[in-house]
């Protein structure tokens, strides 16, 4: 059946480090990937997404391209900031089926 | 625009007493999905709602775990009689056409149960 898998947490950064949450899928078709975070007490929300292969989605300094060939979607930013310290979850969803399958998640601690 | 909305956000009671969530999701939205969140397990499906009608319940516990959604505006979650094994963090989520692959689930802040 269809998966996302993500790397294990929890990734500990230095305020400004380079960040790469590796996410791989397994899924027939051609879903559509997304990212998002949770921080301390709040629900998930949606950081980006990407509908399509070879498209990339951005926002707040955070982007992931939707590669086909190795299955993967990671995310990425320059510079974190310890605001960023969250679990950030790697999901799918496919046409004509109502179910997003979600990664376990992988908590992100920035240090200042 | 006002977000996914759930009450209470905080819930602690005894063993055997009955607990009722509650949601409101995003106007115009016709998917609705109740979710259970714990350290061992991560995020659970329980239940998924189209158009105010359930569709897929396989995620429910057991039968002490119901859902409504008598309208568009309004889902509930009851709990009777609930267990300490239910203490988790409940979140609502709702969609614009799921199915639809490209529309992304927008959840609520969550209801923190703890049962004694």
């Amino acid at each position: 059946g269809d998966s996302v898998t993500q790397m294990e947490g929890p990734v500990t950064l230095s305020e400004e480090a380079f960040l790469t949450i590796n996410c791989t899928y397994t899924a027939t078709g051609y879903p559509s990937l997304f990212w998002y975070v949770q921080y301390p007490g709040e629900g998930l929300q949606l950081l980006l997404k990407a509908t399509k292969a070879d498209d990339k989605g951005s926002n707040k300094g955070f982007e992931a391209t939707y590669r086909k060939e190795t299955t993967s979607f990671h995310l990425e930013k320059g510079s974190v900031q310890v605001s960023d310290s969250a679990v950030y979850f790697c999901a799918l969803s496919k046409s004509g089926t109502y179910k997003y399958i979600f990664g376990t998640g992988t908590r992100l601690k920035v240090l200042a | 625009d006002a977000g996914v909305i759930q009450s209470p956000r905080h819930e602690v009671t005894e063993m055997g007493q009955e607990v009722t969530l509650r949601c409101k999701p995003i106007s115009g939205h016709n998917s609705l999905f109740w979710y259970r969140q714990t350290m061992m397990r991560g995020l659970e499906l329980l239940i998924y709602f189209n158009n105010n009608v359930p569709i897929d319940d396989s995620g429910m516990p057991e039968d002490r775990f119901s859902a409504k959604m008598p309208n568009a505006s309004f889902s509930t979650l009851k709990i009777q009689p609930s267990e300490p094994r239910d203490s988790a963090v409940y979140f609502c989520a709702s969609s614009l056409g799921a199915g639809t692959s490209n529309q992304p689930q927008h959840f609520g802040d969550g209801t923190r149960l703890s049962i004694l």
